[in-house]
């Protein structure tokens, strides 16, 4: 267990629909990234929010949007899903008030989104 | 804008042999060079960092060193078993706090 908790695991649902992902950062980290990870391709940076603020856009599209709550989870909205948005759907965390952690990320195990 | 190249793609090797991964990065800022190893069905897992003002890295049978000037870093891991297969991810991000811009991903295969 990583520290970092996405939920659901796995996610099947039509085109045309709407889907939230959420995460749990690790305890005490105030930075929530997401990141989207296609069929044998690498880590797409979406969104990066910090102690509840947008810090960094990456290329996340219009239909896709994410906040972050003061409890410091995060989630990540996905509408008018498309087959081209399947996908597994990770999140990481960093930053912690601790700051002998270091700036690497601890990730979550992810979410498969699948859109049929 | 920002970028980090990654090769190779998919690389195999004898258990025993050493294995080899190549970055570049394209953004100046960058001091901070993580990498990844990821299993398959899990998370990218950090596995060593190394920052920009140093050269080299070592943890036991993984290093990374790194040229800022040429804006090269790579991943070195000696002995291999099979249990070092999997993907590793290089990256490259301005610091703690900032986003991390990931390499597309080196498939590691050790055969037995």
């Amino acid at each position: 267990d990583s520290g970092v908790t996405q939920t659901p695991k796995h996610l099947i649902t039509a085109t045309g629909q709407r889907v939230t992902l959420r995460c749990s950062p690790r305890s005490g980290d105030l930075s929530v990234y997401w990141y989207q990870q296609s069929l044998d391709q690498g880590l797409q940076f979406l969104i990066q929010y910090y102690n509840g603020e947008e810090r960094a856009k990456g290329n996340i599209l219009e239909r896709f949007s994410a906040q972050q709550f003061p409890d410091l989870h995060s989630e990540l909205n996905l509408s008018s899903l498309e087959l081209g948005d399947s996908a597994l759907y990770f999140c990481a965390s960093s930053v912690n008030r601790d700051r002998a952690r270091g700036y690497g990320y601890t990730f979550g195990s992810g979410t498969r989104l699948t859109v049929v | 804008g920002e970028n980090v190249e990654q090769h190779p793609s998919t690389l195999s090797v004898q258990e025993g042999d050493s294995a080899v991964i190549k970055c570049t990065y394209s953004d100046s800022a960058s001091n901070y060079f993580p990498w990844y190893k990821q299993e398959l069905g899990k998370g990218p897992q950090l596995i060593i960092d190394i920052r920009s003002n140093v050269g080299e890295k070592k943890d036991q049978r993984i290093a990374v060193t790194l040229n800022k000037t040429a804006k090269h870093f790579s991943l070195h891991i000696t002995e291999t078993q099979p249990e070092d297969s999997a993907v590793y991810f290089c990256a490259a991000s301005r610091g703690g706090g900032f986003k991390t811009i990931f390499g597309a991903g080196t498939r590691l295969f050790v055969k037995a």
